[in-house]
């Protein structure tokens, strides 16, 4: 079974600075998808951004960004510029790539991690 | 654009009663998926279907039940609730199944048993 693990449980970031939230996984399988999920207070889950492992090409979205090592099985998100808005729970997600090898399309979340802004 | 409906958004129940949770995809999604997340924890995947048919299950205890109608929309039902059964629970719906697609988080269903 897929296990994920991220391992600091609270960290904080003075706003406009950058943040390493970091997450390790455990697999068998080759193909697969890693994802991190944003549950701000109204605990809506909100995706952040999504790697192919297939893909060595590190997943870009505007201020958030991924060191996605697969020999190490690291998967780490940085926010760059921080804003207060960017508070809340992270959430690093693994998904099978079931096309490919069969299994299955859940996803298996790490316990999370609060990130705390400050002005 | 659209998104995930699920109703209620809140709900409080006695022990030993019954619930139901109600989850409407994304227009044209056919792929449902719950999860269930406990105070302070992770979510974690209680079951899913693909085109009417449960296509995968987690850790789903038995007093739970549940079904995707022709429609697409799913429900989630829970006998004989228990105090630990409080969390809020979630549905995601995808596009297909086997695909690279993004599941769409609900809003949640906040379920407290007195």
């Amino acid at each position: 079974a897929q296990t994920v693990t991220q391992s600091q449980p609270e960290m904080s970031v003075q706003e406009a600075e950058t943040v390493t939230l970091s997450c390790t996984y455990d697999t068998s399988e080759s193909d697969y998808y890693l994802f991190w999920y944003k549950q701000p207070p109204s605990r809506q889950m909100i995706l952040v951004i999504r790697q192919e492992a297939y893909k060595q090409q590190n997943a870009t979205e505007n201020r958030f960004s991924v060191n996605f090592q697969k020999a190490a099985k690291s998967f780490s998100l940085k926010i760059s510029d921080s804003q207060l808005g960017d508070a809340a729970m992270y959430f690093c997600a693994y998904r099978s790539a079931v096309r490919y090898q069969g299994g299955s399309e859940k996803l298996v979340f790490g316990k999370g991690m609060k990130l705390t802004v400050n002005p | 654009a659209a998104g995930v409906i699920q109703s209620p958004r809140h709900l409080i129940k006695e022990k030993r009663e019954t619930a139901t949770l109600k989850c409407y995809p994304i227009p044209r999604h056919d792929t449902v998926y719950w999860y269930q997340q406990g105070p302070g924890q992770d979510p974690q995947f209680l079951i899913s279907f693909y085109e009417k048919m449960q296509s995968d299950k987690g850790s789903i205890p038995d007093r739970f039940s549940a079904q995707q109608f022709s429609d697409y929309h799913s429900e989630l039902n829970m006998s004989s609730l228990e105090l630990g059964d409080s969390a809020l629970y979630f549905c995601a719906s995808t596009q297909g199944w086997g695909r690279a697609n993004e599941q769409f988080f609900g809003p949640g269903t906040r379920l407290t048993v007195l």
